[in-house]
């Protein structure tokens, strides 16, 4: 059965601080993973997207990787901002028409002063 | 310019009602998306329509009705609303074909909330 788990559930850290975030899929195929940042009354928004041969990639202070052949995935978020507070939810794309898209319930990350 | 907009934002009302949310997408994508996301913030697909076609319906209670006028369009209809209706709906759309990255693209959400 094709699952996206997403650990921790929560986590609060203070501001300035580093933090990772996990993500592991049993999907298979694979097509790509992206991660979503959901702000607080917010739809979610792309993060970055990493494909089967990509190992890491960078979206400003965000880091993403990706170890296909353990199937896990990490945001890294470097020197944390109040801004970063939202829940990050990671989503595996399985080949095919139209988007057959794994939802993982999401990190909910509090960023404290 | 809002890329993809819901209305309204906010939904209060009585069980047994009936009551729809709007959906429009100015990105010129060619598929469009209803989820569902509960208090646990778990997102779930509803539905999908490509260019007017509806390609997936998940598990949904007959009671909920979407309608594509067009591709910049997707409407959910809500028939006798229960108080597990109560959550955020989320329109969504995505690029199909060439070039598909799957990246969707949501909408800010429409919180019904049925007492």
């Amino acid at each position: 059965k094709n699952q996206v788990e997403q650990s921790p559930q929560s986590l609060i850290i203070l501001e300035g601080k580093n933090c990772t975030l996990q993500c592991n899929y049993t999907v298979s195929p694979f097509s790509n993973l992206r991660w979503y940042k959901q702000d607080t009354g917010r739809g979610p928004v792309s993060l970055t997207i990493m494909t089967f041969s990509e190992n890491t990639k960078s979206n400003g202070r965000y880091t993403a990787t990706l170890d296909a052949d353990t199937k896990q995935s990490s945001l890294h978020i470097t020197a944390s901002q109040l801004s970063d507070s939202a829940s990050y939810i990671c989503v595996v794309s399985a080949p095919g028409g139209y988007n057959k898209l794994i939802f993982g319930a999401g990190t909910r990350l509090a960023v404290h002063p | 310019d809002t890329a993809v907009s819901q209305t309204p934002k906010y939904l209060v009302t009585q069980m047994g009602n009936d009551k729809s949310i709007k959906c429009e997408q100015n990105l010129g994508h060619d598929t469009m998306y209803w989820y569902k996301q509960d208090s646990k913030k778990f997102l779930k697909i509803m539905f999908s329509y490509n260019n007017k076609e509806l390609i997936i319906n998940e598990t949904v209670p007959n009671r909920f009705s979407p309608k594509s006028p067009d591709k910049a369009h997707l409407n959910l209809h809500i028939n006798s609303l229960e108080l597990g209706d109560s959550a955020v709906y989320f329109c969504a759309s995505s690029r199909t074909g060439t070039g598909n990255t799957g990246e969707l693209f949501f909408g800010e959400g429409s919180r019904l909330t049925v007492l």
